[in-house]
């Protein structure tokens, strides 16, 4: 089953704009969460990541808001850039539990249009 | 530094041949991690080393698979006896042992088996 799930396979969004992506999770054992970019043939780079006792962490254009009691986080940024067009993975992670691995979603295809 | 650094990039073998791949981390990360990217998805967890403690595996990696990590620096993937359904993008990705530590990946290796 899909732990983390991210239900909108794209977005398009204008330059200057703001880009919202969402991200749902079922097991209460996550407690750490990212988001990797991704270009094709690359591996993915790693963009902003919050702990599970925090429910905002920003980092320049990129905010990520934690949502426990929903099980959901979302990335925002803005403003939007052609650049930012990518793939977009959210990630998370059982620190508590002894688990290192990264639990990733399908991922969202953003494309930032000039 | 450069990086996680992934060898070779691109391999194309025939069904029934075996490969290895190679991994090198960041030079001061003890952590790695090998995952698994088929078309469409996030990233799958395969198995990760501490030093060179194997230390997690998922049931994805079957038999014919075998992942070593002998100094603790670099790391190797072998698959023997590939299949068609091997084809996919092999990822490294390495950290440190800090708590909530981020992954940083490598450009990965893609596999096409015939």
């Amino acid at each position: 089953d899909q732990q983390v799930k991210q239900n909108s396979p794209s977005l398009s969004v204008q330059e200057g704009r703001i880009s919202i992506l969402n991200c749902d999770y079922t097991n209460s054992m996550f407690d750490y969460f990212l988001w990797y970019k991704k270009y094709p043939a690359e591996g993915p780079t790693f963009l902003i990541s919050i702990s599970s006792i925090k429910d905002k962490n920003e980092d320049g254009r990129f905010t990520v808001f934690l949502n426990k009691s929903a099980k959901h986080l979302s990335l925002h940024i803005v403003p939007s850039q052609p650049g930012d067009s990518a793939v977009y993975f959210c990630a998370a992670s059982a620190l508590t539990g002894g688990s290192e691995k990264l639990v990733f979603g399908k991922g969202m295809k953003l494309t930032v249009n000039p | 530094d450069t990086g996680v650094s992934q060898d070779p990039r691109h391999k194309i073998t025939k069904r029934g041949q075996n490969v290895t791949f190679r991994c090198d981390p960041i030079s001061e990360h003890n952590r790695l991690y090998w995952y698994r990217q088929t078309l469409g998805q996030g990233p799958e967890f395969l198995t990760y080393f501490q030093n060179e403690a194997q230390l997690e595996k998922s049931r994805l990696l079957s038999d014919r698979f075998s992942a070593e990590r002998p100094k603790g620096s670099f790391s190797t993937l072998e698959i023997q006896r590939t299949e068609q359904g091997d084809s996919a993008m092999y990822l490294c990705a390495s950290s440190s042992q800090n708590w909530e530590e981020t992954q940083y990946f490598g450009p990965g290796t893609r596999l096409l088996v015939l």
